[in-house]
């Protein structure tokens, strides 16, 4: 258990609102992750931090905004969720290069 | 970017079959993980190996960067060990990147 939380852990919205998704870690990992799984793929990466307010894009960031004020919080934004954002987001840390994933939140989008 | 391709996609085998999944990468690698998915979504870390061979009771682990493949072997299956397993990799040291994954193999084991 590396320490990581997400919450809410489950989030049906409605197309168009604005959607917050925090990663919380206890450990003080430098480098945090935002991750999707959608069916037939593995995760694809959105958006990962190498410290507090660095941020930058990874394969799928469009449609995605985050954000890290301090060190043990990493929140994605969906500004204007849309259905193509249905989907798993789980978040990561890495610890000496090695990843590990915190147990997901579930979103839909309807 | 990187390529990861895991075969074979998905796999069926009864208690006590032993298995060996296959993870191909177009380019260096300095981050290769496996990871198994429970079927309550769950990503467990199995193994990490840039590099060499590792064992973990039933699970070991064999990485040759040079020829851009690794190889987990599960012996002696449980239904337990039902679930999908990723290959991810990852260029970069130090942690800055993240992970490409590939599809994962899907893996059913039957009692």
């Amino acid at each position: 258990d590396a320490g990581i939380t997400q919450s809410p852990r489950h989030k049906v919205t409605e197309t168009g609102t604005p959607v917050t998704l925090r990663c919380h870690q206890t450990e003080n990992h430098r480098y945090m992750y935002w991750y999707r799984q959608d069916p037939g793929h593995g995760l694809r990466l959105i958006h990962y931090s190498y410290g507090v307010k660095d941020t930058d894009k990874g394969e799928v960031s469009d449609g995605y905004s985050v954000s890290r004020s301090k060190t043990e919080d990493f929140l994605l934004t969906l500004e204007s969720a849309t259905s193509s954002q249905t989907s798993v987001y789980f978040c990561a840390i890495s610890e000496e290069n090695e990843q590990f994933f915190g147990p997901g939140t579930r979103l839909t989008v309807l | 970017g990187i390529q990861v391709e895991q075969s074979p996609p998905d796999l069926i085998l009864q208690e006590g079959a032993n298995s060996t999944l296959r993870c191909n990468f177009s380019d260096s690698v300095n981050n290769l993980q496996w990871f198994h998915q429970n079927p309550w979504g769950q990503l467990i870390n199995l193994f990490y190996i840039p590099s060499g061979t590792k064992q973990n009771g039933r699970l070991s682990a064999t990485t040759v960067a040079t020829e851009r493949y690794s190889l987990l072997y599960i012996s002696s299956s449980q239904t337990t060990d039902s679930g999908v397993y990723f290959c991810a990799v990852g260029h970069s040291g130090g942690g800055a990147d993240g992970l490409t994954f590939g599809k994962g193999t899907h893996l059913i084991i039957q009692p």
